[in-house]
């Protein structure tokens, strides 16, 4: 079975304070690694996705890394701000359609 | 702006009701999804649809069904609803196939069977 973990689980921060969450897949059969955002009573939007190992990815002040060969990507944001009070989500995907996702990480972000 | 729609933010039914979800996209994507999300897992595919009037089983089909008649719309159907299927429902579209392609979602739908 496939599984996809997510760390922590929820994460309370200050404003201005940079912050990273792990997401860790399986190495085999890796296709592609996704990380969405879901603000509360809103629609889940993608922010990344990498396919090759070593990909680096960044819009404004989140950014990711990827890891395929020992299956974990980390996401990034620097000098959090309230808006980036959310839940992040890491999904993993072999090619196809079925995508994995991790229960997320909860970010508050307090002003 | 694209968009897909979810019929209801929050729907609370009764045991044994039969129950329609419904989700509309505007962007023409051949795939569309059903999710469920429940508190500590990841969202779970329930079933999934790559063209009109053809569908799959998910990881999570047991006590499910799918209709979808037109390639805007994707039906989700609980044919007697059970307390355990009570939670956050998701539905989301892409365009092509393969596991690079982003999903678009709807905003979720919120079901209570007490």
């Amino acid at each position: 079975i496939l599984n996809v973990e997510q760390s922590p689980q929820s994460l309370h921060v200050q404003e201005g304070d940079s912050t990273n969450f792990t997401c860790s897949f399986p190495s085999s059969n890796f296709y592609a690694l996704h990380w969405y955002r879901w603000e509360t009573a809103k629609s889940p939007e993608a922010l990344f996705v990498m396919t090759l190992n070593g990909d680096e990815k960044k819009k404004g002040r989140i950014s990711a890394t990827l890891n395929t060969k020992e299956g974990y990507s980390y996401l990034y944001i620097k000098g959090s701000q309230p808006e980036d009070s959310a839940t992040y989500l890491c999904a993993f995907n072999t090619g196809g359609f079925k995508t994995i996702f991790g229960a997320g990480t909860r970010l508050f972000v307090k002003a | 702006d694209v968009k897909v729609t979810q019929s209801s933010r929050y729907l609370v039914k009764r045991t044994g009701e039969k129950v329609f979800l419904e989700c509309v996209q505007d962007m023409d994507h051949e795939n569309m999804f059903w999710y469920r999300q429940d508190p500590g897992l990841g969202l779970r595919l329930i079933y999934f649809s790559y063209d009109v009037k053809m569908k799959e089983k998910g990881d999570i089909p047991e006590g499910y069904s799918v209709s979808r008649e037109k390639k805007e719309r994707f039906s989700l159907i609980l044919e007697s609803a059970s307390t355990n299927q009570t939670s956050m429902y998701l539905c989301a579209s892409s365009s092509r196939t393969g596991g690079n392609e982003k999903l678009f979602f709807g905003s979720g739908t919120q079901l209570s069977v007490l």
